[in-house]
């Protein structure tokens, strides 16, 4: 199985000021289309998970242009730029190159 | 509206069994992977298996740690995708969300989820 790993696990941001989150995988996301099979989702308090960044840097609908991915290989990163009150949860990465699908322990984000 | 809706979670004995649906609605459903992701109070999410659709021959993929245990299937006809949840044990105690996928794009629909509790 492909082991996620993220850092920090928490983050305490003042508004206005970036954030960014780590994420490595134990095995490259490579597929074989070239694009890598990572995906950056944020869990609400009390809500379900939402897609944010797809493909490592393609960011979804609606999703202000704050939200920014990069990486490649085993190493992956998101960054929030100028953060708001409405990003605070907990931020998960998942790869999806193969099963079993497998998530990042999840990055928690507070605002001060 | 585009909507995932699960469905038949509750409160089960261990050893039991237990059948979630997860009902689409405001899109092709068929033309999708139902992916099925859990977790437990204060936990994080843990992926538990997907069904492909009909060109792929509904297969399935499931964690390993299941042996078994749960078993994924679908109705087109119905636009709901099931899971079947045998011999439980405490620790399958989560919400259970059911999420669609095709690719390029990923997890872009979860559901609400559904409350799942084995204890006795």
């Amino acid at each position: 199985d492909i082991v996620m790993t993220q850092s920090p696990l928490s983050l305490s941001v003042t508004p206005g000021e970036s954030a960014s989150i780590s994420c490595k995988s134990s095995q490259s996301l490579l597929h074989g289309d070239g694009y890598y099979c990572l995906d950056w989702y944020l869990q609400k308090p009390g809500q379900s998970p939402q897609l944010l960044i797809y493909l490592a840097s393609y960011r979804a609908s609606g999703v202000p242009d704050r939200f920014s991915g990069s990486g490649s290989g085993t190493d992956f990163t998101l960054k929030i730029n100028r953060v708001e009150a409405e990003d605070v949860g907990v931020y998960f990465c998942m790869q999806v190159l193969q099963t079993p699908v497998t998530f990042g322990q999840g990055t928690r984000l507070e605002i001060k | 509206e585009v909507q995932l809706v699960e469905s038949g979670g509750g409160l089960v004995q261990p050893g039991g069994s237990l059948k979630l649906s997860c009902t689409a609605s405001g899109f092709s459903f068929s033309g999708y992977d139902i992916h099925w992701v859990r977790q437990a109070s204060g936990k994080g999410l843990e992926w538990v298996g997907r069904i492909k659709t009909k060109p792929e021959t509904y297969a399935t993929a499931y964690v390993t740690s299941l042996q078994g245990r749960f078993a994924l299937s679908r109705d087109d006809s119905k636009n709901t995708a099931y899971l079947q949840m045998n011999s439980l044990k405490t620790e399958d105690t989560a919400v259970y969300y059911c999420a669609r996928r095709r690719y390029p794009n990923s997890f872009d629909i979860w559901g609400q989820g559904t409350v799942v509790i084995v204890s006795s």
